[in-house]
């Protein structure tokens, strides 16, 4: 692995059902996050993680999890799955040691809700 | 609140310059990134400005007012290839970043 990793690429998913959203970085970085991107609209935060065993929520959390039992991975759970969670979703990781936050995003999970 | 503004979309042409402008108000200030997102992709990042001023970085440049709320990023030399997004995205006093919806740049031969 080298950065950071989604999975899946993309998915379709009938209303009702449950998802987790795969996320895992192997740079060491203290800090995940959840972003979703919609068209028209900037990226939101969903969930984030200053470090492993505690997370926040973002700007939108509602119907959705997440948890951090370890540095390298965050994965993203819908419960049950609504049409309006039909997005793009990013994962991102930043060093969060100082001042300087650069983040790096995974490649993105597509998802369709039905 | 927290409010980005960014111009939703530009055009410009190849070998040319763009400036693209960026406002913000965010409750405390530690610095704003820059960064490029072609379509179907993951953003990356472009600059980072924390004082006032200009940096440059090749091609691209990225300038910061504090006590203005106003940041810019100009791309010199301009490639098809520059045909992207280019998202504005301030840090608030949580060290979170505040995303505004970026600017759409089109670029004509």
């Amino acid at each position: 692995i080298a950065g950071i990793t989604q999975a899946p690429t993309s998915q379709i998913l009938a209303a009702g059902r449950r998802m987790t959203l795969r996320c895992t970085q192997d740079m060491r970085h203290n800090a995940m996050y959840w972003y979703r991107q919609d068209l028209g609209l900037g990226l939101r935060l969903i969930h984030y993680s200053n470090t492993a065993g505690t997370t926040g929520k973002g700007e939108v959390p509602d119907g959705y999890s997440v948890s951090r039992a370890n540095t390298d991975d965050f994965p993203l759970t819908l419960a049950s799955a609504v049409p309006s969670q039909t997005s793009v979703y990013f994962c991102a990781s930043s060093l969060r040691d100082s001042s300087y936050n650069e983040q790096f995003f995974g490649p993105g999970t597509r998802l369709t809700v039905l | 609140g927290q409010n980005i503004d960014q111009p939703t979309e530009m055009t410009a042409t190849e070998g040319a310059i763009v400036q693209i402008n960026c406002t913000y108000q965010t409750s405390g200030f530690n610095g704003l990134f820059w960064y490029q997102q072609h379509a179907g992709e993951a953003p990356t990042f472009l600059s980072y400005n924390v004082l006032d001023g200009l940096e440059e970085k090749g091609r691209f440049s990225s300038f910061l007012s504090r006590s203005k709320g106003y940041s810019y990023l100009l791309l010199k030399e301009l490639q098809m290839k520059d045909s992207a997004s280019y998202l504005c995205a301030p840090f608030d006093s949580n060290y979170q970043l505040i995303w505004g919806a970026g600017t759409k740049l089109i670029i004509k031969p």
